[in-house]
């Protein structure tokens, strides 16, 4: 079975920070593709940023990079240059290649940026 | 413009009463989920589609019904609701395959009395 850990319920960050918001995930599965959704309080989930598992470089998006560690099994968000506008909950999510190919997400963390 | 659409936005219904929740998307895509969100458990998966007229349960199947005679469509249906399923639902589509990413639509917001 598949598991995604975010650890962190919320975090407060400074305007123009820079954040790292935690994911751990778990899986016995070789082929996956991890994902971050975010959720701004309008309810829509929009995607992020995606990290396949044999990607050798860290996936980026503008101000989104992925930390990918695949021996710790951790896929961190980095967002540069906060904005208020990023205050939103983020979700990260895994999905596995074969058999229902479902998003598994986990609790989410939101976060606030102060100005 | 490609999107997902869901209809209602917004539901308040009573106990026992039947109801649909639809869902279209206008990329072609292959994949169809309906997902839950409640607070404290993050998203699940109800129900997916790998494609038309082929459909399985996912984690929380329970009180759903789904069909997908259409490519692009993919209702949620209540045949009997409960207050324990009072919940945000948001219907998901892709392409098949676990390395592209769900695109959802904007969430359907249901009460349940």
């Amino acid at each position: 079975a598949q598991k995604i850990t975010q650890t962190q319920p919320g975090m407060f960050v400074q305007e123009k920070e820079a954040v790292t918001l935690d994911c751990t995930y778990d899986t016995s599965d070789p082929s996956y593709g991890l994902f971050w959704y975010k959720q701004p309080s309008s309810g829509e989930m929009i995607f992020l940023i995606y990290q396949g598992s044999y990607d050798q470089q860290n996936a980026t998006e503008g101000r989104y990079s992925l930390n990918f560690q695949k021996a710790r099994k951790s896929a961190n968000l980095v967002i540069s240059a906060s904005q208020l506008g990023d205050s939103a909950m983020y979700f990260c999510a895994m999905r596995v290649i074969q058999g229902a190919q479902k998003l598994v997400f986990g609790q989410g963390t939101r976060l606030t940026i102060n100005p | 413009e490609a999107q997902v659409t869901q209809n209602p936005r917004y539901l308040i219904t009573v106990t026992g009463k039947k109801l649909t929740v639809t869902c279209s998307q206008n990329m072609n895509h292959e994949y169809m989920s309906w997902y839950r969100q409640d607070p404290g458990l993050g998203l699940r998966q109800i129900y997916y589609s790998m494609n038309v007229e082929v459909t399985d349960k996912g984690d929380v199947p329970e009180g759903y019904k789904v069909s997908r005679k259409e490519k692009r469509n993919f209702p949620l249906i209540l045949e009997s609701p409960s207050p324990n399923q009072t919940s945000l639902y948001f219907c998901a589509s892709s392409l098949a395959g676990g390395h592209y990413e769900q695109y959802f639509g904007p969430g359907t917001r249901l009460t349940v009395t």
